[in-house]
């Protein structure tokens, strides 16, 4: 079962911040949060990943709360090539690296 | 600069025919896996290669078996290919250790007539 819960669908206005939530309460102390988005027809395309510290790079920032049971990831000037489904990630461990378990996540649809 | 390659784009099958659907990368990553995603749905990991050692998830039918012939290459086989298998098929890879990302491939795309 997947470990993180999302809305559904969210809309954003062209040039605007888009903030996707994303609830993971069940998160354990070695466990990351990956955040991926797949534009239609696409393989996913990893975004951010974090683990306590808010994270930000040239695409997204990601800021995990202290309790580390949710996280927001924020696109601060989404364009219509942002309309994706973005997916929240908890990464289950194994003795080999990672085995990432996909929620229905949220579907963005960024509006002119 | 392709890093993960898949093909074909598009396969299209007849049903209880086999087929094989391929990956390879340039990344020289150790770890490959197959997803499946159906239409509407989220990926779904049906297994993964560490270097060699081949780790299937516990609900991956018997009908959908893996090869990787080498670093580069992992191979999807599905031997008799029902009308449930219609997906999209994506292949990933990354480094192990703790926080490496997957890079994905595009994706091939399987229809069963």
């Amino acid at each position: 079962d997947a470990k993180t819960t999302q809305p559904t669908s969210m809309d954003c206005a062209e040039g605007r911040a888009a903030n996707l939530p994303c609830n993971h309460s069940t998160i354990s102390g070695n466990e990351y949060v990956y955040w991926y988005r797949q534009i239609h027809s696409q393989g996913p395309q990893y975004i951010i990943h974090g683990l306590k510290n808010n994270e930000t790079n040239e695409m997204a920032s990601l800021i995990i709360t202290e309790d580390r049971k949710s996280s927001t990831l924020i696109l601060p000037h989404a364009t219509l090539r942002d309309t994706a489904v973005y997916y929240c990630i908890v990464r289950v461990r194994d003795n080999y690296g990672q085995n990432f378990v996909f929620g229905p996540g949220t579907r963005l649809s960024v509006l002119p | 600069d392709a890093m993960v390659i898949q093909n074909p784009r598009y396969q299209v099958t007849q049903f209880g025919k086999p087929v094989t659907l391929s990956c390879s990368q340039t990344l020289n990553h150790n770890v490959m896996y197959w997803y499946q995603q159906k239409s509407s749905q989220a990926p779904k990991l049906l297994f993964h290669y560490y270097d060699k050692d081949f780790n299937n998830e516990a609900d991956t039918p018997d009908n959908f078996q893996s090869r990787r012939p080498n670093t580069s290459f992992c191979f999807l086989d599905i031997r008799s290919p029902g009308l449930g298998d219609a997906a999209m098929y994506l292949c990933a890879t990354s480094r192990t250790g703790d926080a490496y990302e997957q890079y994905f491939g595009p994706g091939t795309r399987l229809t069963v007539t």
